[in-house]
């Protein structure tokens, strides 16, 4: 069955570091691909979407997206996180199969040391 | 500003009763969604609408139910509480289809005792 896998429940980075959540799926063709973001106590906002086209995305709040195709990822990244950035990041993945499905990761929660 | 609202925002009940949990949009799009959210499972698809008098059942529908008498609205029913519908369920919209954006409201917290 086709799948999307966080691997990471938890990721723990000092402010100012840099940051790169995983997300891995499982479909023999290219899906949509999605990054949302869960402060707490809300709902989910777009941080970026990847269709086709140039496989490094830019998305909002200065996070950025690689799809690499080889190894089925869409790996989320930010090359300084700020406090503001911990939250739960969640992973979407749009099968273009008979099914037309949406599937989503677990989630990564992002915890930001000081 | 265009907004999706959700109310309750909390909701106790009990085993048995009938619920039902509101979804307002104020966006005009006319893809509505419901999900819950329970810890390890990320989001599942419950319910969906792609228009007025449309109803489509998600991966995890049964025990729900949803009807769309206008664009606005989207509620979910639940039409015997079970303890294992204890969940946090987010209502979502969005202009087009699965491959769309959705915007998402802030959530309604069940517990089901």
């Amino acid at each position: 069955a086709q799948s999307v896998t966080q691997p990471d429940i938890h990721i723990t980075v000092s402010e100012g570091a840099s940051l790169e959540l995983r997300c891995n799926y499982s479909y023999g063709a290219t899906p949509y691909l999605f990054w949302y973001v869960q402060s707490p106590g809300q709902g989910l906002q777009l941080l970026l979407k990847y269709f086709s086209g140039d496989t490094l995305v830019q998305g909002i709040k200065g996070f950025e997206a690689e799809f690499k195709r080889s190894q089925s990822s869409f790996n989320l990244r930010k090359p300084s996180v700020h406090w503001s950035d911990a939250a739960e990041y969640f992973c979407a993945v749009v099968l273009m199969d008979s099914n037309y499905q949406l599937i989503w990761g677990a989630g990564t929660k992002l915890i930001i040391k000081p | 500003d265009a907004e999706i609202t959700q109310s309750p925002r909390h909701k106790i009940t009990e085993t048995g009763r009938q619920v039902t949990l509101a979804c307002h949009q104020t966006w005009n799009h006319n893809n509505m969604f419901w999900y819950r959210q329970d810890l390890g499972h990320g989001l599942r698809l419950i319910h969906y609408s792609y228009g007025v008098q449309d109803t489509n059942k998600g991966e995890v529908s049964d025990g729900y139910s949803v009807s769309r008498s206008n664009t606005e609205d989207l509620p979910l029913t639940l039409e015997s509480a079970a303890s294992s519908q204890t969940s946090v369920y987010f209502c979502a919209s969005s202009v087009g289809g699965l491959t769309d954006t959705q915007y998402f409201g802030p959530g309604t917290r069940l517990t089901v005792l």
